[in-house]
């Protein structure tokens, strides 16, 4: 069936290391793709978004990188700082002809910085 | 981005009752909808928030259990009703500006 999900449930990292989050989608309709961060007791906070006319996409630290030949999204947070430390959950959307379709978030992976 | 603010932010109630949850966006949206997340969870839609109509469900979430109002386009109200321990979640407030949705800080329900 059609899925989005993550190879990695959980994630540690050192403080000044690089992050890498992977998630995995199965429907090669889905054209639109974003990264949430979620910090406990909050609601998710948008980080970067890709579109599938695009492979990458920079942010401030984040980079999203989008492979569509086997369906791989991946989040990369450079020199990961102790308030990266959240739940981040990547979210697809398909557009059917002119509609919308919804998004549909996958699993999430928690990310822990150690100092 | 729209600031969204949902109240309450948490509470407790107890089995049998029901329990509005407001979500107040400080400009005017087309689409909101409402999300839960069951502890340790990914997201799931509820419904899409219509204004001036009735709200659109997804499957596993019906009208009786979740009515759902959308009087104007900024302000919108999920009601969930005869509540069960199992209702215990954080529910989410979205809303939508091209493509992309914002959240609000969720309201965090405990059902005993």
């Amino acid at each position: 069936g059609e899925s989005v999900g993550l190879h990695l449930p959980t994630l540690s990292v050192q403080e000044g290391d690089n992050s890498i989050i992977n998630c995995a989608y199965s429907n090669s309709a889905s054209d639109y793709f974003i990264w949430y961060k979620q910090e406990s007791g909050k609601g998710p906070q948008f980080i970067i978004d890709i579109r599938s006319n695009m492979d990458k996409r920079q942010g401030q630290r984040v980079t999203v990188l989008l492979n569509k030949t086997v369906k791989h999204l991946s989040l990369q947070i450079a020199a990961t700082q102790p308030g990266d430390s959240a739940v981040y959950f990547c979210a697809e959307k398909r557009h059917y002809g002119g509609s919308q379709g919804n998004l549909i978030f996958g699993k999430g992976t928690k990310l822990s910085v150690k100092p | 981005s729209a600031v969204i603010s949902q109240k309450p932010s948490r509470d407790i109630c107890q089995r049998g009752t029901s329990l509005t949850i407001q979500c107040q966006v400080d400009s005017q949206v087309t689409m909101m909808f409402w999300y839960r997340q069951q502890p340790g969870q990914s997201l799931t839609l509820i419904a899409t928030a219509n204004q001036g109509s009735e709200a659109t469900y997804e499957s596993g979430f019906v009208i009786d259990k979740f009515p759902i109002s959308r009087p104007n386009l900024t302000f919108s109200t999920l009601t969930v009703s005869n509540m069960s321990p199992e209702d215990s979640s954080i529910y989410l407030c979205s809303v939508e500006d091209t493509d992309t949705q914002y959240f609000g800080p969720g309201t965090r329900l405990t059902v005993l």
